[in-house]
């Protein structure tokens, strides 16, 4: 059973520019969910998705947006961006239904570097 | 009521010592307790987990204990290998929705040979 797959998986972007994250969650798992990960801040909640809708979305400015498409994938864009940007973004999905257990199984992270 | 303590923030074990790191949380409604092992450059991967109807769990030389009177858990590494030279999560969950999980702030854990 393939893993979370996220693309691309290293990029490099200059200040101002947009740039969109894209990724696949395993096989039936109904949930998508993106975080930041940075040395200073740890792990921080983005946004999740569910059923092609935004479920929860955490403390960040609206330059950050995402979606999720019928088949479970999902993308999250980031505008203007800056240099505090420059981070890994993990994305994760669980399967999400009661009963089912709450495990949730990250991808490998896209690397951000902002300049 | 949302926070979550971890330490150390980081060790150094000798080999075949034992590795252990603790959580220590607020919130009581956290029904699932994972630890989360993170390699550099790769994403978090789960480790074990434990739910708090029962206060330890084993799996191989890895160990969780949960005391759920004085709300934390730990992660016990039994005979500590270089391989297992990571950054651990603990990561507590309530339903679940991904935003509802709080992670701890990482314990850097170096094995030396």
């Amino acid at each position: 059973k393939a893993g979370v797959t996220q693309t691309p998986r290293y990029l490099i972007k200059t200040r101002g520019q947009q740039v969109t994250l894209s990724c696949s969650p395993i096989s039936g798992h109904r949930s998508v969910s993106w975080y930041q990960q940075t040395p200073g801040q740890g792990l921080q909640f983005l946004f999740e998705y569910f059923s092609e809708t935004q479920r929860n979305k955490g403390n960040f400015p609206g330059r950050f947006s995402g979606r999720q498409f019928s088949n479970s994938r999902s993308e999250m864009n980031v505008s203007t961006l800056e240099l505090g940007d420059s981070a890994l973004y993990l994305c994760a999905s669980s399967v999400d239904r009661p009963g089912q257990g709450n495990t949730i199984y990250f991808g490998e992270g896209s690397w951000l570097t902002v300049v | 009521q949302q926070q979550v303590k971890q330490s150390p923030q980081s060790l150094i074990v000798q080999k075949g010592g034992i590795s252990i790191i603790n959580c220590a949380y607020e919130n009581t409604a956290f029904d699932y307790f994972p630890w989360y092992q993170q390699f550099p450059g790769k994403g978090p991967a789960l480790l074990i987990a434990i739910r708090p109807d029962v206060s330890e769990k084993k799996e191989g030389r890895f160990t969780i204990s949960f005391n759920k009177s004085a709300k934390q858990f730990s992660l016990h590494i039994m005979d500590s290998q270089p391989g297992d030279s990571a950054t651990y999560f603990c990561a507590p969950i309530r339903g679940s929705s991904a935003s509802k999980i709080i992670f701890g702030s990482g314990t850097r854990l170096s094995i030396r040979p």
